[in-house]
């Protein structure tokens, strides 16, 4: 149990151009997903805490029009990388909480290159 | 200071060794503590995770938790060169909150 799964796991795209990632719970419902960020040898940064229903909370430094966020039900939360630039290249990792059990699963990343 | 504090490392045992790797944390509040490893360029996987204060222990892992001292810490019995990996503490201050160390680098050499 407790399978997160991200689409795609990897992309390449032309500066300027919009990219989106899912981020699904597949064997339960998480109100709470959260997006991470994390650069070669860098540890994990949280960029934002996603709630179905509403809007989500940015971490500071974490620019909320470039980086779209959208929880549009218990088991799907989307992240859209806005007009990327090669900068915005990096390991996206999102996360699901797990009610009751407290804790949160990771999906398997996306890795976007902005050429 | 940092919520969530690890030595960088790398830290380095040979095989069989016991690996102990340490984290502190600021938040006296906090509840729940999580052990996660990473492999590079994967992301993490959930190990440990432990409530109490003590000892719990899940096959070659025991994790380690000190609320007075606010220290929670992993071994690893027996390790393994395919135990090398960076490994993350969490800790979660509330419900739906969890903070991440930088994690400490571990690496078992045959």
């Amino acid at each position: 149990g407790a399978v997160v799964s991200q689409h795609p796991s990897w992309v390449i795209c032309k500066s300027g151009t919009s990219v989106k990632i899912e981020c699904r719970s597949l064997d339960f419902q998480a109100t709470t997903m959260f997006w991470y960020r994390q650069f070669p040898k860098q540890s994990l940064m949280l960029m934002a805490t996603s709630n179905e229903g509403s809007k989500a909370t940015y971490e500071q430094g974490v620019e909320k029009d470039k980086f779209l966020i959208n929880h549009a039900s218990l088991t799907l939360s989307t992240l859209t990388v806005t007009s990327a630039h090669p900068e915005d290249s990096s390991f996206y990792i999102c996360s699901a909480y797990m009610d009751g059990a407290d804790t949160q699963y990771f999906g398997p990343g996306t890795r976007l290159t902005v050429l | 200071q940092k919520e969530v504090e690890q030595n960088s490392g790398p830290l380095s045992v040979p095989e069989g060794a016991i690996a102990s790797l340490n984290c502190t944390y600021s938040d006296r509040g906090s509840q729940s503590f999580f052990w996660y490893r990473q492999y590079s360029g994967k992301s993490p996987e959930l190990i440990m995770f432990i409530y109490s204060n003590g000892d719990k222990e899940d096959g070659r892992f025991t994790a380690q938790l000190n609320k007075a001292s606010q220290y929670v810490s992993l071994l690893i019995r027996d390790s393994q060169p395919s135990d090398s990996a960076t490994y993350l503490c969490a800790v979660s201050p509330s419900n739906n909150d969890m903070r991440f160390g930088a994690g400490t680098r571990l690496t078992v050499k045959p």
